[in-house]
């Protein structure tokens, strides 16, 4: 089993929809939960992280932590064809002084104008 | 704005040439990985370095070496390609991390596909 998974899609959705984007874990002793943005051709860049349990929000996107299910979701409210890429969750312990990050293999996500 | 920049953009090699893949970073950071992305896989971390020539294995060394001469330069080297080594190479640098409750953000070059025939 994979420490983390995640549904590569493709997801396709309308302009001006609500995205859920979510990651499952295994590994309990992950604390940092972040989401990076892969546009293609293109290497990831960091979109939000969030330390631990809860939400987080920035602008039109929102990151929630659910430790107990040992979830993750991003969504994206009013979605514009420009969120269009690929999403990848990764997750990092806290232990240790280099920070070993974990992603997931990334959900495509394409929003149609 | 943090730059990190790869080499080459696309490559093609033979299977059994020695590989160079070079990466440059301009923000002074200590820490440096290279990662391989591959369909299904996701990233995967090969070797990651601390400092000047400190190095780490990560999760999938076998077949790889790295080299750090400069703390702005990461090199990886396939010392003998092969055909499963065809993949997109991805470099990223960032600050260690101060605090316990810190993440500090893994920046990353625009990849280098590479082709091993």
């Amino acid at each position: 089993q994979k420490e983390v998974e995640q549904d590569p899609g493709p997801l396709s959705v309308p302009e001006g929809a609500i995205v859920s984007l979510n990651c499952t874990y295994s590994n309990s002793a992950f604390q940092y939960f972040m989401w990076y943005r892969q546009y293609s051709r293109k290497g990831p860049e960091l979109l939000m992280y969030t330390y631990s349990s809860g939400n987080k929000e920035d602008g039109r996107f929102t990151a929630q932590v659910d430790k107990s299910s040992k979830y993750i979701s991003l969504f994206i409210r009013d979605s514009q064809p420009s969120d269009s890429a690929t999403y990848l969750c990764a997750m990092s312990p806290t232990s240790g002084g280099y920070q070993k990050v974990t992603f997931g293999t990334g959900t495509k996500l394409q929003v149609i104008p | 704005d943090v730059k990190v920049t790869q080499s080459s953009r696309y490559l093609v090699k033979r299977t059994g040439e020695k590989v160079f893949l070079e990466c440059v970073q301009d923000m002074d950071h200590e820490n440096m990985f290279w990662y391989r992305q591959d369909p299904g896989l996701g990233l995967r971390l090969i070797y990651f370095s601390y400092d000047v020539k400190m190095k780490e294995k990560g999760d999938i060394p076998e077949g790889y070496s790295v080299s750090r001469e400069k703390k702005e330069r990461f090199s990886l080297i396939l010392e003998s390609a092969s055909t499963n080594q065809t993949s997109m190479y991805l470099c990223a640098s960032s600050y260690p991390r101060l605090a316990a409750s810190s993440y500090n953000e893994q920046f990353f070059g625009p990849g280098t596909r590479l082709t091993v025939l």
